[in-house]
C-alpha cells in the first residue's frame, strides 16, 4: 500500500514565477492538507481539502491556491513566487480528522 | 491559533528521561504528536482524544488535560533512536496546527 507521494522532490523557481506541487494521499483517505515548513520551524498550515472543496484555511495570501480531484488527489499552486516561499511544503493526507499521514515533501528553492 | 511548546530543544545521554509540553490557549479536543527526523517527514506517534487521558508507545507516553489546555510527551530511557525534533499538533476545526517543535538530541 503506497504511502502519501509527492512531486516533485526539489524545484528551483524565480521570483515571479508560478508553481504547481502534486500529492497523492494514501489509500482510502479523504482528506488532504497542506503545510510549509521553514527550516528549523514547525508546519505551518496552508488549507484542507475535502469533497473537492477547501474546507479550511491558514494565514496564507491568495496567491496560494489548490485543487482536490475525484480520486482525492490535490494540488498546490503558487503563482508570483517570493523569496520567502522557499521552503518545504508537505501534503499530509487523512481519513476524516484521523491521524495525518505525510509525504516525502517538496523542496522549493526561489532565487 | 497554533500551540506553544517546550523546551525548545533538549540533549540528553542514553537512558536519561525527558518532558516536552504543548499548551494551547484555545479548546483542544483532541492532540496530535509526531516526530521527524532530519530530512524526513513528519511520523505520527499518537494522539489523544479525552481529557485527562494517557497513552503509550513503547517508553514514549503522553498526557492530556483538558482543562488546563495541555499535553506532555514523556520520554523514559531514552534511546539513540529517539533523537528528531517533536511536535504537538492541534485541531480546533477540521486544521491541525503544529507547535514550534522541540529538537530532541540523544548522545551515546
Amino acid at each position: 500500500d503506497a504511502g502519501v507521494t509527492q512531486s516533485p522532490t526539489h524545484l528551483i523557481k524565480t521570483r515571479g514565477q508560478q508553481v504547481t506541487l502534486r500529492c497523492s494521499p494514501k489509500s482510502g483517505h479523504d482528506t488532504v492538507s497542506w503545510y510549509q515548513q521553514a527550516l528549523g520551524q514547525g508546519p505551518q498550515f496552508i488549507f484542507q481539502y475535502y469533497e473537492e472543496e477547501e474546507r479550511q484555511r491558514g494565514n496564507f495570501p491568495d496567491r496560494f491556491s489548490g485543487h482536490q480531484f475525484p480520486n482525492y488527489s490535490s494540488e498546490l499552486n503558487v503563482n508570483a513566487l517570493l523569496l520567502g516561499d522557499s521552503a518545504l511544503y508537505l501534503c499530509a493526507s487523512s481519513l476524516g480528522r484521523g491521524k495525518l499521514f505525510f509525504g516525502s515533501g517538496t523542496q522549493l528553492s526561489v532565487l | 491559533q497554533q500551540p506553544v511548546q517546550s523546551p525548545q530543544a533538549v540533549i540528553l545521554r542514553e537512558g536519561e528521561d525527558a518532558v516536552i509540553n504543548c499548551s494551547s490557549s484555545k479548546a483542544l479536543y483532541s492532540v496530535h504528536w509526531y516526530r521527524q527526523k532530519h530530512g524526513e517527514a513528519p511520523v505520527f506517534l499518537m494522539i489523544l482524544l479525552k481529557g485527562g487521558e494517557q497513552k503509550g508507545h513503547d517508553k514514549i507516553s503522553a498526557s492530556f488535560n483538558e482543562k488546563k489546555q495541555q499535553s506532555s510527551l514523556y520520554l523514559t530511557a531514552s534511546q539513540l533512536s529517539y533523537s528528531g525534533t517533536y511536535f504537538c499538533g492541534t485541531a480546533v476545526n477540521n486544521d491541525m496546527r503544529f507547535g514550534a517543535g522541540t529538537r530532541l538530541t540523544v548522545k551515546p
